[in-house]
């Protein structure tokens, strides 16, 4: 069975940092690219960055480009985010899903991790 | 990026009734391998989106025949044929086409 947990998140201080991890089991995690995702009280769900199976251009939202970096570890078997220069309107739960490029996308999602940035 | 309108916003449906939900695109959906990237994700009081149905009209591992998905283009709709209890919640349409974005979210409520 497809299980992916995240965690990390927490309250933090505008201009803070975190650092997302979503743990994947239950498949071939090496095979399947993954994407975080994030839900938001001003807009709603929102695409966040997306990184192939193995190696290659990861991509971003231009809302998060400069700030987050996401990055995994095929032998862990994880995808991570970390989130720098936070600002209020990051706060949101942030999901990893699983993806595939030409195939299904995003076809599980975690439960997600709440991140609030607020002083 | 695509921007994707879902109407209405709200549906409150009887149960045992059908209940349908449209999307349009700002631009075609359709991608350069041939392939529609147009997927309907429910998300269930409490819980994380789920996935229902891919590529317009695909459903997904588990989901019970009474969702299906319909369209081309710009224009797709997710119906179901007689609402039950569990199909309260938020429904969402989403591309893949370019990047990824969603629609802003139909909340199906029980008259």
């Amino acid at each position: 069975e497809v299980h992916l947990v995240e965690s990390g998140g927490g309250l933090v201080e505008p201009g803070g940092s975190l650092r997302l991890s979503c743990a994947a089991s239950g498949f071939t995690f090496s095979s399947y690219e993954m994407t975080w995702i994030r839900q938001t009280p001003g807009k709603g769900l929102e695409w966040v960055s997306y990184i192939p199976s193995r190696g290659g251009t990861i991509y971003y939202a231009d809302s998060v480009r400069g700030r987050f970096t996401s990055s995994r570890d095929n032998a862990k078997n994880s995808v991570y985010l970390q989130m720098n220069s936070l600002r209020v309107e990051d706060t949101g739960i942030y999901y990893c899903a699983r993806d595939m490029d030409g195939a299904i996308r995003t076809d599980y999602w975690g439960q997600g991790t709440l991140v609030t940035v607020s002083s | 990026d695509i921007v994707m309108t879902q109407t209405p916003l709200s549906s409150p449906v009887t149960l045992g009734q059908p209940a349908s939900i449209s999307c349009r695109s700002s631009q075609s959906l359709v991608h350069s391998d041939g392939n529609t990237y147009l997927s309907w994700l429910q998300q269930r009081p409490g819980q994380p989106p789920r996935l229902l149905i891919h590529k317009i009209s695909n459903r997904f591992s588990g989901v019970p025949d009474r969702f299906s998905g319909s369209g081309a283009g710009t224009d797709f709709t997710l119906k179901i044929s007689r609402v039950e209890p569990e199909d309260v919640g938020i429904y969402y349409c989403m591309q893949a086409t370019q990047s990824i974005t969603f629609g802003q979210g139909t909340r199906l409520e029980i008259k």
